[in-house]
């Protein structure tokens, strides 16, 4: 059984540019989030995917979108890259299955790794 | 004020002793908990999760949770120096998962 995959990696970019992240959820789950981690700090929620919709935002700025396919994957694009952009950035598939009160337990992949120039 | 914090540490506990890790939050409508541990350039992995006020155990560890104090802690009973690793206290909230900054709790022999 697979567990969330997220690719790529690592990668370098510099200011100004743009960046697609993709996450594949772990078998049977239904929701995507993601979560930016600058070291030294906790995931700070970014938003959540479901049924292909953005059900839920933190506080970030437009230039954060993202995107879920039909299987569930996702994508995470940041445009218009700034220094501040580098962190660690997180996937995380859960159920809705049941309602929300069941959702809550986050299964995390292992990062993508940015780095801005 | 932060949704949910927690002190940063670093808490260094001796191998065997008992370690109590701490947080808050701030949103009374919250309903799910949860401890996740993060070893260094690793992703968090869930440990614990407590709906109801009370104690809940499973093996070395006990979450505890006070809905009325707005209060959750860990508690991680005959500490290995494996338990060293940063631990995220995170809240439902508002339809998404919260995190604290995290508590870096170091075991040492």
């Amino acid at each position: 059984d697979a567990g969330v995959t997220q690719s790529p990696t690592h990668l370098i970019k510099t200011r100004g540019q743009q960046v697609t992240l993709r996450c594949s959820p772990k078998s049977g789950h239904d929701t995507v989030s993601w979560y930016q981690q600058a070291l030294g700090q906790g995931p700070q929620f970014i938003f959540q995917y479901y049924e292909e919709e953005e059900r839920q935002r933190g506080n970030f700025p437009d230039r954060f979108s993202g995107h879920q396919f039909p299987n569930y994957s996702s994508e995470l694009n940041v445009n218009a890259l700034l220094l501040g952009d580098s962190a660690l950035y997180l996937c995380a598939s859960s159920s809705l299955a049941g309602g929300l009160a069941n959702t809550g337990e986050l299964f995390f992949g292992e990062g993508s790794r940015l780095t801005v120039l | 004020q932060k949704e949910v914090e927690q002190n940063s540490g670093p808490l260094s506990v001796p191998e065997g002793a008992i370690a109590s890790l701490n947080c808050t939050y701030s949103d009374r409508g919250s309903q799910s908990f949860f401890w996740y541990r993060q070893y260094s350039g690793k992703s968090p992995e869930l440990i614990m999760s407590i709906y109801s006020n009370g104690d809940k155990e499973d093996g070395r560890f006990t979450a505890q949770l006070n809905k009325a104090s707005q209060y959750v802690s860990l508690l991680i009973r005959d500490s290995q120096p494996s338990d060293s690793a940063t631990y995220l206290c995170a809240a439902h909230s508002a339809s998404k998962i919260i995190f604290g900054s995290g508590t870096r709790l170091s075991i040492r022999p």
